[in-house]
């Protein structure tokens, strides 16, 4: 079955806790991303990659870290320097060239204890 | 000014009606567009890419019109089921960038 895998689909962070969020692909795309989403706002970039062991920062990366060692996975860590994480994750994938669309994972919500 | 924007809404409509969306976007050289829809909680879905010479599909009509730095999309005979937000995206000149509008909330009233 192909297609993004984000888990797990709820998490909870206590304070001072770093927390890793999980996206996986099988669809063979080079590029991947990670955005924040708020209630009632729009997504906000944190990072991206557009090929393994290469990741560029987003708009909101302060606080994020990722890395990209296989083409399928693109692990987001939220740090505890990250003060408000309380939010909705997504993750997505593109094929390599530009102006391709992009395929979204089903998304974290992370919530703070 | 915001590099994408939207309308928020909502938008209340009867079943049937027509209805449209616009988004604006500030960067002229702006070379891709589309049109994502996103239920409550879920995860953004795309409706439709946005052609220079504009697209239909079933329902669904979106144009570009880029003199005036703006994306439309027309949802004509509205059902219950259009109820969601649809977010517009538009990507930059020479990056990988995806720039997402805020949104626009649709509701569909039987």
């Amino acid at each position: 079955d192909g297609g993004i895998t984000q888990s797990p689909k709820y998490l909870f962070r206590k304070e001072g806790q770093n927390v890793t969020l999980s996206c996986e692909q099988n669809l063979n795309h080079d590029a991947m991303y990670w955005y924040r989403q708020d209630p009632g706002q729009g997504l906000r970039l944190i990072y991206y990659s557009q090929i393994v062991n290469d990741f560029q920062k987003g708009d909101i990366a302060e606080g994020y870290s990722v890395s990209r060692e296989k083409k399928e996975s693109f692990p987001l860590t939220v740090t505890s320097a990250q003060k408000n994480p309380t939010a909705f994750y997504l993750c997505a994938t593109k094929k390599g060239s530009e102006n391709e669309k992009l395929f979204f994972g089903s998304g974290t919500q992370l919530s703070v204890l | 000014r915001k590099e994408v924007e939207q309308d928020p809404g909502p938008f209340n409509v009867p079943e049937g009606a027509t209805v449209a969306f616009n988004c604006t976007y500030s960067n002229s050289a702006s070379q891709s567009f589309f049109w994502y829809r996103q239920d409550c909680r879920k995860e953004p879905k795309l409706l439709m890419s946005v052609y220079s010479s504009g697209n239909e599909d079933g329902r669904f009509t979106a144009q570009l019109n880029r003199a005036s730095q703006y994306i439309s999309l027309l949802i004509r005979d509205s059902k219950l089921s259009d109820s969601a937000t649809y977010l517009c995206v538009v990507t930059p000149p020479g990056t990988y960038k995806y720039i997402f509008g805020t949104g626009t909330r649709l509701k569909v009233l039987a």
